[in-house]
């Protein structure tokens, strides 16, 4: 069974459009993440939720809008796609406030805009 | 403030020669380190862990890495590289202390060169 598992795996689409991603955890933590890596590979916080809860949104676009049904699930959805925005997109969930707090990673979504 | 600061982005080795990939790390806490692996167009991979048990961590596929308080550093080793090596390496930390950030490294990008 895969723990983090995001869709689509990869996605191809056109500026302008508005696209999700899904993703979701099996292994019973409370805090999930999206992460961008951009094309030097270099990883990025974007957002996290504790508990369905808001706690981290750095510095993103307001076209990026994540969304959590519940602690199992964190969504992305981004409006008004631009070609800045092609990238890698990991999903990542951990228990947070836990020995060994390793955070676990989807497989990544690639993201191309043309 | 955490910071991790890897201090080689490319690193080339011989196959059977030692491996070693740099990592100064900044935390005002105590910090979790981990080291992932990033394949090409593949997701992270967990390779080993420091959480403020044994200094010497140990990990996967024969790699291990070293916590250093006084240098503030956790470098990571391996005694014989081999091909399937060639990859991505991140340096991470977390805190705890309330943020709830896993902070990324810029990668080191390992070449074995047969």
């Amino acid at each position: 069974d895969t723990a983090v598992s995001q869709t689509p795996k990869y996605l191809v689409t056109q500026m302008g459009n508005d696209k999700s991603i899904k993703c979701e955890q099996n292994l019973g933590h409370d805090t999930m993440y999206w992460y961008k890596q951009d094309s030097k590979k270099f990883l990025k916080i974007m957002f996290s939720y504790n508990n369905k809860e808001l706690i981290i949104n750095e510095t993103v676009p307001n076209r990026f809008s994540p969304k959590s049904p519940d602690k199992a699930h964190l969504n992305l959805h981004i409006n008004s796609l631009e070609l800045g925005d092609s990238a890698v997109y990991f999903c990542a969930s951990s228990q947070w406030r836990s020995t060994g707090n390793t955070i676990y990673f989807g497989e990544g979504s690639w993201l191309t805009v043309v | 403030a955490q910071s991790v600061t890897q201090l080689d982005s490319h690193v080339s080795v011989s196959e059977g020669t030692p491996v070693l990939l740099r990592c100064n790390y900044s935390s005002s806490y105590s910090p979790s380190l981990f080291w992932y692996v990033q394949h090409p167009n593949k997701g992270l991979q967990l390779l080993l862990k420091y959480t403020s048990a044994a200094t010497l961590v140990k990990g996967i596929n024969g790699f291990e890495a070293e916590f250093k308080k006084s240098e503030t550093s956790f470098h990571l080793t391996k005694p014989s590289a081999h091909m399937s090596d060639a990859a991505e390496y991140f340096c991470v930390v977390s805190d705890q202390s309330g943020t709830y950030k896993y902070i990324f490294g810029t990668g080191t990008r390992l070449k074995v060169l047969a």
